[in-house]
């Protein structure tokens, strides 16, 4: 079982819709959770951090964590064309370890 | 708006070089890391620094690698003799906390080994 898992897409969604993207992990007792953006040949960008369950929104942007599932998700409401790109999800366990655990993206597609 | 710079952009080596890999972290950061991504792959960890020592490294991280904070701004990866599947983006991230802590990413270096 892969420690963080996301579908590798793409997702395809038309300009103004509601892109879902979603990750799962392995450790039941990691701490923190982040999304970041990558587009192509650049640099992951942090778009989210989230730390507890429940939901975190920043403007267009809404991360959804659930421990007891192992779940974190990523809304972006709204779509734009800008915002095709790789969204990848990180973990960190905690627990004395700084490093992430980065899934290997989805591909998101918005389609104008 | 502060940010992690990189330098140089690319790097192209002969296998079997060494190569440092350059990086000034946001100035008042105190835990510093390299990431590598091969080319259609995931981010990889490599290794954390702290106070002036590894915190943490990866199993990819092995004695042909080394890093070190020369002075109070920059944060340097060292490969020693490199191979063709060094080849990769190497990112360097800094976080101000190590705790629920949020890692910015440089642009990165793309190194090729040839």
């Amino acid at each position: 079982q892969k420690e963080v898992e996301q579908n590798s897409g793409p997702l395809s969604v038309p300009e103004g819709a509601i892109a879902s993207l979603n990750c799962t992990y392995s450790d039941r007792g990691s701490q923190s959770f982040f999304w970041y953006r990558q587009y192509s040949g650049k640099s992951p960008e942090l778009i989210m951090s989230i730390y507890s369950n429940g939901d975190k929104e920043d403007g267009r942007f809404t991360a959804q964590l659930n421990k007891a599932s192992q779940y974190v998700s990523l809304l972006i409401r709204d779509s734009q064309p800008s915002d095709s790109a790789t969204y990848l999800c990180a973990v960190n366990r905690g627990r004395g370890t700084y490093k992430y655990i980065f899934g290997t993206g989805t591909r998101l597609k918005v389609l104008a | 708006e502060p940010e992690v710079t990189q330098t140089p952009s690319h790097q192209v080596t002969q296998m079997g070089q060494e190569v440092i890999l350059r990086c000034v972290p946001i100035s008042n950061h105190l835990y510093f890391y390299w990431y590598r991504q091969i080319l259609g792959q995931k981010v990889e960890f490599l290794v954390s620094f702290y106070n002036n020592e590894i915190s943490e490294k990866s199993e990819i991280f092995d004695d042909q690698f080394s890093v070190e904070r020369p002075d109070g701004s920059n944060f340097t990866l060292k490969i020693r003799s490199t191979k063709l599947e060094d080849s990769a983006m190497y990112f360097c991230a800094s976080s101000q906390l190590a705790v629920l802590n949020e890692q910015f990413f440089g642009p990165g270096t793309r190194l090729t080994v040839l």
